[in-house]
């Protein structure tokens, strides 16, 4: 089963961020909080991923909390391409362990 | 660089004949995956291969789906016969090389193989 928790879908005006909370309260010390998104008949595609530190790249901002029961992912000027599933995977970084994902936030970008 | 293929893209079958589904992943990948995706869900892992061993098949129905990873590369899963229940999207991924996320075990997915069970 999923270890995360998210709102299952979201609207978002084009040109504003958008933030995607997750749930994860009972991750654990050695778990990495991932985000992949799949937009429309297509596979999944990796965004970001963190530990306790607040993280950035090129795609989005994730946001994890101190007691790292909860993030958010941030996605700084939505654009319509953004409209897409979200899912917030908790995983460690050992050996090649699965994601398990859950049902996502179904995030939409209106014109 | 290349991305993961995937064919055939759809497949409509009647239920209990068989059908089979085709994955190249990315060159130099050791660890290729596959995942069923039921509409409005999440994909679900159905096995793991580590070169061209299994590292993890305790999702898969063996019953009636089987996969194998000969050489290594390429990989077939295989359900026979099919259920209507298995209409889905079979989702192939791969990892093996650092990609932007830093790490080996980053997954790369392709387009999948739509399937629908009459």
């Amino acid at each position: 089963d999923a270890k995360t928790t998210q709102p299952p879908s979201m609207d978002c005006a084009e040109g504003r961020a958008a933030n995607l909370p997750c749930n994860h309260s009972t991750i654990s010390g050695n778990e990495y909080v991932y985000w992949y998104r799949q937009i429309h008949s297509q596979g999944p595609q990796y965004i970001i991923h963190g530990l306790k530190n607040n993280e950035t790249n090129e795609m989005a901002s994730l946001i994890i909390t101190e007691d790292r029961k909860s993030s958010t992912l941030i996605l700084p000027h939505a654009t319509l391409r953004d409209t897409a599933v979200y899912y917030c995977i908790v995983r460690s970084n050992f050996g090649n362990e699965k994601l398990t994902f859950g049902t996502g936030t179904r995030l939409t970008i209106i014109p | 660089e290349a991305g993961v293929a995937q064919s055939p893209r759809y497949k409509i079958i009647e239920k209990r004949q068989s059908v089979a589904f085709w994955c190249n992943p990315i060159s130099g990948h050791a660890t290729l995956y596959w995942y069923q995706q039921i509409l409005g869900q999440g994909p679900k892992l159905l096995i793991q291969f580590q070169n061209n061993g299994v590292v993890d098949d305790s999702q898969l129905p063996k019953d009636r789906f089987s996969a194998e990873r000969l050489k290594g590369v390429d990989s077939t899963l295989k359900i026979q016969p099919a259920k209507l229940e298995d209409s889905a999207v079979y989702l192939c991924a791969s990892s093996g090389r650092v990609g932007r996320s830093g790490t080996y075990n980053e997954q790369f997915f392709g387009p999948g193989t739509r399937l629908t069970v009459l």
